[in-house]
């Protein structure tokens, strides 16, 4: 599977757009982009994927480059329950696709 | 919906003791997996398996070992507890491709 690249940490004003980025600039043809996010100690939570379109759903949008090699998970208004660490991750769609690996992430703090 | 099921939520053993974590998901998945999270270090996959009969190692599969005798259960058997496996473990089931994993909310073991 391709790597990634996230900042190890982010700010964000509740009620603004948080808009957290993601490199993956080894990525293949095949392999989808997801976004998990994790709060406090809880399970991973799934947010969204896509392959190479823009996706929206009632959690956040993803957005994909042309080239695929970076994209951006964007929560419209954030609030303070959105503060979590939130994992970029690709997956391929066939082959190895199931030995999936988490990086580090980036911790969104949601702020007053 | 139970979904992903994980059992004992915590549990502390002494070095060189055996345990098993137990994994059921309900959701007729063909993927599951097992994760260990440790501080600053994300999410490791220690083994995976693409359905009944079939299993394989991930990132750090020493000293853990897993079976998949039914669809339904996946459990993570530590031979001989280690102070280095205490750690959070996470078990993870997905449908075929392109769909997320659903994750459990975690074991927490502490090995003295």
């Amino acid at each position: 599977d391709a790597k990634t690249t996230q900042p190890p940490s982010m700010d964000c004003a509740e009620g603004r757009a948080a808009n957290l980025p993601c490199n993956h600039s080894t990525i293949s043809g095949n392999e989808y982009v997801y976004w998990y996010r994790q709060i406090h100690s809880q399970g991973p939570q799934y947010i969204i994927h896509g392959l190479k379109n823009n996706e929206t759903n009632e959690m956040a949008s993803l957005i994909i480059t042309e080239d695929r090699k970076s994209s951006t998970l964007i929560l419209p208004h954030a609030t303070l329950r959105d503060t979590a660490v939130y994992y970029c991750i690709v997956r391929a769609h066939t082959g190895t696709a199931s030995k999936l690996t988490f990086g580090t992430g980036t911790r969104l703090q949601v702020t007053l | 919906n139970a979904g992903v099921t994980q059992t004992p939520k915590f549990q502390v053993l002494k070095t060189g003791q055996s345990m098993t974590l137990q994994c059921a998901q309900d959701m007729n998945h063909e993927y599951m997996s097992w994760y260990r999270q440790d501080p600053g270090m994300g999410l490791r996959l220690i083994h995976y398996s693409v359905g009944a009969g079939i299993t394989d190692q991930g990132e750090v599969p020493n000293g853990y070992n897993v079976s998949r005798s039914t669809t339904e259960d996946f459990p993570l058997r530590l031979l001989s507890a280690a102070p280095s496996q205490t750690s959070v473990y996470f078990c993870a089931s997905s449908a075929h491709l392109p769909q997320g994993l659903f994750f459990g909310q975690g074991t927490r073991l502490t090995v003295v």
